[in-house]
Formats: structure tokens, sequence, C-alpha cells
């Protein structure tokens, strides 16, 4: 079965700044990768996904991810991020679309 | 795109009593919807997975005859919390994959469930 691992569980940034929140997967065939954010009491919004072909995939709002399969790796970037950026985001895997498995979850604070 | 529909987005009830949560698929048919449970500062953890016409499997550990699942159209799927305890108290989140999205799910808004 596969899982995700995110090592932060809190990542504090002043505005403006750069931000890495990291993914790791264990899985033992080929996967589907997926990053979430949710708002307080709101459900999951996908912000992107990774299904196959370029390994680096970007979002509409200037969040990137890049899949890196021999680190097993799917760590979300922003080079500049904003107080709305605030909110509790979720690495996903799914290796066969029948079930998604989630990350414990990375809680994004954006300070003035 | 898709949308899944989650009712209700809060909910207060007594110990004892039961509380009916729906999930729709507003603009797609879902032969699977999965429902998930989060706790305060904590991930999303799959409970069961609803089939439309047949019955739902359960994560280990969740107890189906406490959290009744019922799948009975393409369109609802049904989760049922049976004499409910305080600490049933959590977030129930549904998904349905979404068919025209390239894999990936769509996610209902949640329902807040507070027993008292």
């Amino acid at each position: 079965a596969q899982s995700v691992t995110q090592l932060d569980s809190q990542v504090p940034v002043f505005e403006e700044a750069p931000v890495e929140l990291r993914c790791n997967y264990s899985s033992s065939v080929s996967v589907y990768l997926f990053w979430y954010v949710q708002y307080p009491n709101q459900g999951l919004q996908l912000l992107l996904k990774y299904l196959s072909g370029s390994t680096l995939v970007e979002s509409i709002n200037g969040f990137e991810a890049e899949f890196n399969k021999s680190q097993t790796s799917f760590h979300l970037r922003k080079p500049s991020v904003h107080i709305s950026d605030t909110a509790e985001y979720f690495c996903a895997v799914s290796n066969n679309n029948n079930d998604m498995r989630f990350g414990a979850g990375t809680r994004l604070t954006v300070k003035p | 795109g898709a949308v899944v529909s989650q009712h209700p987005s809060w909910v207060i009830c007594k110990s004892g009593t039961s509380v009916k949560i729906e999930c729709r698929s507003l603009d797609f048919q879902a032969t699977t919807m999965f429902w998930y449970r989060q706790f305060p500062k904590q991930s999303l953890m799959l409970m069961a997975t609803s089939n439309e016409g047949s019955k739902a499997t359960y994560e280990q550990g969740v107890e189906k005859d406490k959290f009744l699942i019922n799948h009975a159209s393409l369109t609802l799927s049904t989760l049922t919390v049976t004499s409910a305890h305080p600490e049933d108290s959590s977030f129930y989140i549904c998904s349905a994959r979404d068919p025209l999205g390239g894999y990936g799910y769509t996610f209902g808004s949640g329902t807040r469930l507070t027993v008292v």
C-alpha cells in the first residue's frame, strides 16, 4: 500500500518569502501525486497533480511541485507567498485511483 | 468542473441519536465515493469506500454498524452515524472521483458533527 509523509507539521514564513512544503511517498507501483489546500471548516481543493509526463507541475496561483522518482518526493514550492496562502496543505498519493491516502498535513502560516 | 455537494455543513445532535450526512455529485455520476474523517489539526483518514449498488468497503478499525453507508444511486451516498457519542464529534468529508479531471478527486465541503 502507498503512504505519504509530510515532514513539517507547521511552516511559518513572512509575506513575499519563498516557501517549500515537503512531501515524500512510498509505493511499490507507479503513483499519482496530488497537493490539496484546505481552509478552515472547508473541504479540500485540488492545487495541482502529477499523473505522468513533465515532472514539474504548476498551479494557477503560483505554486509548483516537482516529482522526483529517485527521491520519492513531491515537494510544493512557491517563490513568493501571500497572506492569503495561509492554510493547511495536504499531499496525497493514489496508485490505482480507487482510493487516496493523505499525509498528515502542513500548516502554512504567512506573517506580514 | 465536477462538483460534490455535502449536506449539512454542520450539525449538533444529542448522544444516542443518529445523524445522516449526504454527499451528492451534482453534474456527474459517481459509482464510487469515499468518506473521510478528520480530527482537529490532523489529516484525513479514509473511513470507507462507497460503491453504488453494493456494500461499502470499510477500513480496518471502522465500525460498519456504527457508520452506515448507503450508495443507492449514481449521484448520492449517505453516511449515517448511529447512536452517536461525543467521541464521534469530528469533521466528515466525502469525495468522488472526477471523471473528467484526469484522475484526482473532488471533495465535498465537509460536515462538522458535534455530539453533546
